[in-house]
């Protein structure tokens, strides 16, 4: 199975300041049809998780443009420009590529 | 669209459980499912994904062999037969649609149903 580590697992933010997570994979997963399916999901406090990123850069509809996805081979990263009170959640990446598909541990991103 | 849960409660290790989840807004026969859970306080946890047809599914290591998904496309609802079950199953269980073919369309999650095994 391929291992999703992600860091910080807290990070500290001031609102208004950029945030920036990593997420790095045991190995490369591209799909045979070209495409790396990492995604990136926000679960804010009491709610269900939902995809802010899909296929390591591309922003899911309605997503804030202050999200952006990189990253390629083994190493992703999620930024927020400028984080805002209600980017407060927990954040997670996923391996879509190959079953099983696997979450990162999570980073909760926290006023400091 | 809606996904609703529902089938979770208190269980004894060992016991069976069958959760479902209910579609409505969406063309649900047209798209693969999954199930993905969350233990108290921790991270996520994809569980496992049936196609579109009910034909094709995958699992999690950690529940292969004890647990089976399924499908109605005539009743819109998605089912999770837990068999076996381990305290380290206790977790809420959602079911989500996240398919990403083509260009990604958006993914729907429901709100959780809570599975708790103790004696």
């Amino acid at each position: 199975d391929i291992v999703m580590t992600q860091s910080p697992l807290s990070l500290p933010v001031t609102l208004g300041q950029p945030a920036s997570i990593s997420c790095r994979s045991s190995q490369i997963f591209v799909h045979s049809d070209g495409n790396t399916y990492l995604h990136w999901f926000q679960q804010r406090p009491g709610q269900s998780p939902r995809r802010l990123i899909h296929k390591v850069s591309n922003r899911d509809s309605g997503v804030p443009d202050r999200f952006s996805g990189s990253g390629s081979g083994t190493d992703f990263t999620l930024k927020i420009s400028r984080v805002e009170a209600e980017d407060i959640g927990v954040y997670y990446c996923l391996q879509a590529t190959h079953w099983p598909w696997t979450f990162g541990q999570g980073t909760k991103v926290e006023v400091k | 669209v809606q996904l609703v849960e529902s089938g979770g409660g208190v269980v004894q290790p060992g016991r069976s459980l069958r959760l479902s989840c209910a579609a409505s807004g969406l063309s649900f026969s047209g798209h693969g499912m999954h199930w993905v859970r969350q233990a108290p306080g921790k991270g996520l946890e994809w569980v496992a994904v049936i196609s579109s047809d009910g034909r094709d599914k995958q699992y999690a290591d950690s529940v292969k062999g004890r647990f089976t998904i399924s499908r109605d496309n005539s009743k819109n609802t998605l089912y999770l037969q837990m068999n076996s079950l381990r305290a380290e199953d206790t977790a809420v269980y959602y079911c989500a649609k996240m398919d990403c073919g083509g260009d990604c369309p958006r993914d729907y999650w429901g709100q959780g149903t809570l599975v708790t095994v103790s004696s």
